[in-house]
């Protein structure tokens, strides 16, 4: 099955900064999305984003499926962005996502 | 706004119990999923459904069964529990498949001693 492999795995930074966040993938897909899961162990959608670019807020998302990677982007981090973002993958004709193995992210003050 | 609603938040099994996991979501997705995320990894799928009464294996089916009467119910159900079980277990669903946005539940921690 597809391979999909996240860097860094664990990142921290001070409130401010900025980080990207890197997904690849060893197989063409249909779409990718972005989740944050926070603190507490809740899931949340960031972004769907089969290719291209997309924002909300500070942050940002880019999609290259042609040459299989994503990249998350965090401008100006805050502690509330701490927590594990995972990118997940559907591939051909199945109706299920396989995940990443996700990036921790720890936002110091 | 209730979204995806897991019950229980928590459950504590003996071995060999059982118990069924209960999801339901109030968006009218065809598309239910659940999931197991062990300790400090990653989301491996255990049963999928593209709509009501039909159903299918994902990564990591064994000793799990699931059911779809309905549209907005999903249960999962777990026989004979094993430490091996010992997760966290997320419900998601979706309009459209590969298509559009998954939304999670807020999970079930399971412990099986």
């Amino acid at each position: 099955g597809i391979q999909v492999e996240q860097s860094p795995p664990d990142l921290i930074l001070q409130e401010g900064a900025n980080s990207t966040l890197r997904c690849n993938f060893s197989d063409s897909v249909n779409n990718l999305q972005w989740f944050h899961q926070n603190p507490w162990g809740q899931l949340i959608n960031l972004f769907y984003i089969p290719s291209g670019t997309k924002q909300n807020g500070r942050l940002s998302a880019t999609t290259v499926a042609t040459e299989r990677y994503s990249l998350l982007y965090i401008s100006s981090s805050q502690t509330t962005d701490s927590g594990v973002y995972f990118c997940a993958v559907y591939t051909g004709t199945a109706s299920k996502l396989t995940f990443g193995t996700g990036t921790r992210l720890q936002v110091t003050l | 706004n209730a979204g995806v609603t897991q019950t229980p938040k928590f459950r504590i099994l003996k071995i060999g119990q059982s118990m069924t996991l209960q999801c339901t979501q109030d968006m009218n997705h065809n598309y239910m999923y659940w999931y197991r995320q062990d300790p400090g990894m990653g989301l491996k799928l255990i049963y999928y459904s593209v709509g009501a009464g039909i159903t299918d294996k994902g990564e990591v089916p064994n000793g799990y069964n699931v059911s779809r009467s309905t549209t907005e119910d999903f249960p999962l159900r777990l026989e004979l529990a094993a430490p091996s079980q010992t997760s966290v277990y997320f419900c998601a669903s979706s309009a459209g498949g590969a298509f559009s946005p998954l939304h999670f539940g807020n999970g079930t921690r399971l412990t099986v001693t």
